[in-house]
């Protein structure tokens, strides 16, 4: 079945700092991956997408890249802000098939950025 | 618009009343999702709609009971709770279409305590 990893946390970084969180994948079709964020209190918002192989997501300064011979898309950032700290979960979906979009979601990696 | 909206954004609840979760998109999406996160976990799926039919049961108990009156709106009504089902619970919807784009949209949740 569709599954992801993700590398455990949390993860406590300076200002400006770089930001490499880590996640593969399992998938038994098509998937598109996400990047989600998660603010304290908040829903999900959608960081940044790919949806197949070699395609580069980017957004906010943050960039993960559809690895398909390692079944990676790990997110990175040049250089974090204290407004970066957040939850972040990587996440797959089928597209199309009998899952009809569902997420996979990663366990999550809480992320401080300290001034 | 891109944007899901969920009512009430807190709730507290006795284990004997009778209450709802609503959620509402506009974006012409097909595909509703009901998940439940607990604190420091990822969301869990718990239903899937697709074109106001339900699709996807992940065996969640009768005390809860969704419903899909139009392709707009989803509600969640929910009987009978125990306090372990405390959680924050998060709507999103997504296109349903093979080969579509799969992302989601989520809501900014209801947060519910069981008392």
């Amino acid at each position: 079945g569709d599954s992801v990893t993700q590398m455990e946390g949390p993860v406590t970084l300076s200002e400006e700092a770089f930001l490499t969180i880590n996640c593969t994948y399992t998938a038994t079709g098509y998937p598109s991956l996400f990047w989600y964020v998660q603010y304290p209190g908040e829903g999900l918002q959608l960081l940044l997408k790919a949806t197949k192989a070699d395609d580069k997501g980017s957004n906010k300064g943050f960039e993960a890249t559809y690895r398909k011979e390692t079944t990676s898309f790990h997110l990175e950032k040049g250089s974090v802000q204290v407004s970066d700290s957040a939850v972040y979960f990587c996440a797959l979906s089928e597209r199309g098939g009998s899952t009809l979009g569902r997420l996979y979601f990663g366990r999550g990696t809480q992320l401080t950025v300290w001034p | 618009d891109t944007e899901v909206t969920q009512t009430p954004k807190h709730l507290v609840m006795g284990m004997t009343n009778k209450k709802s979760l609503k959620c509402e998109q506009h974006m012409g999406h097909r595909a509703m999702y009901w998940y439940k996160q607990k604190a420091k976990k990822p969301p869990e799926l718990m239903f899937v709609y697709s074109y106001e039919k339900l699709s996807i049961n992940e065996s969640v108990p009768s005390r809860f009971s969704p419903e899909c009156p139009n392709s707009s709106l989803l509600n969640l009504h929910l009987h009978a709770l125990q306090p372990e089902d405390s959680a924050l619970y998060l709507c999103a919807s997504s296109q349903s279409r093979w080969g579509a784009d799969t992302e989601a949209f989520f809501g900014q949740g209801t947060r519910l305590t069981v008392v």
